[in-house]
């Protein structure tokens, strides 16, 4: 069974540029999960989707940070325009719906801003 | 608000010795539990998971205990091996949200 796949691996971008981070989920997962983990912290949930719908983005800087899953699979998260402190992996999870759930997370997408 | 704690930044042991790793959490609804292992340069992994209902799981040279009265997890490495060293999170979940509360994470290092 394929895991979550993000890309790209690591990318480099000046402050006030944009950057954009793509996600696919495990086969079947309805929950998709963008976690942000900042050097030396735990991951810290950005946004929650339930199929294509948003069950939590009570994290999410809504002033530069977007994000959508059309058609409840691949999910797209942007930064725009990106700050010095938006350095982090930006970990994108999934998992099935229900109790007693396990998430899965993809490899990251390492972003640093200079 | 840190709902899930690891107090121990960093942990060293010896090679075929227990490492003992700590999670204490302050949400009273978490009810399912998790640790993940993550190398640098990669994703956590999924290690081993415990249900409230139970407060011992075991999976090979891995065992995590749950003391849901103290609002403790804590996972056992016996024997730790060199390809252990690791960062180790803790997560904690109400099922009823399926929303995951990770800790700041503890490094393990085993010394050969």
């Amino acid at each position: 069974e394929a895991g979550v796949a993000q890309s790209p691996r690591y990318k480099i971008i000046e402050k006030r540029q944009s950057v954009a981070f793509w996600c696919n989920p495990i086969s079947g997962h309805a929950t998709l999960y963008w976690y942000q983990q900042i050097l030396g912290q735990g991951p810290k949930l950005l946004i929650q989707f339930q199929n294509n719908g948003v069950v939590d983005d009570s994290q999410l800087p809504k002033d530069r940070f977007s994000a959508e899953r059309l058609k409840g699979v691949d999910s797209t998260l942007k930064i725009q325009p990106a700050k010095l402190e938006d350095s982090a992996v930006y970990l994108c999870a999934s998992s099935t719906s229900g109790s007693g759930n396990t998430i899965y997370f993809g490899e990251g997408s390492w972003l640093t801003v200079v | 608000d840190q709902q899930v704690k690891q107090n121990s930044p960093s942990l060293s042991v010896q090679e075929g010795r227990i490492s003992i790793l700590n999670c204490d959490y302050t949400n009273s609804m978490f009810d399912y539990f998790l640790w993940y292992k993550k190398y640098p340069a990669e994703g956590p992994t999924f290690l081993i998971s415990i249900s409230s209902i139970k407060d011992k799981n075991e999976d090979g040279r891995f065992t995590v205990f749950l003391n849901k009265s103290a609002k403790h997890l804590s996972l056992h490495i016996v024997p730790s091996q060199p390809g252990d060293s690791a960062v180790y999170f803790c997560a904690a979940s109400a099922t009823s949200s399926n929303q995951f509360y990770f800790g700041t994470g503890t490094s393990l290092t085993v010394i050969p």
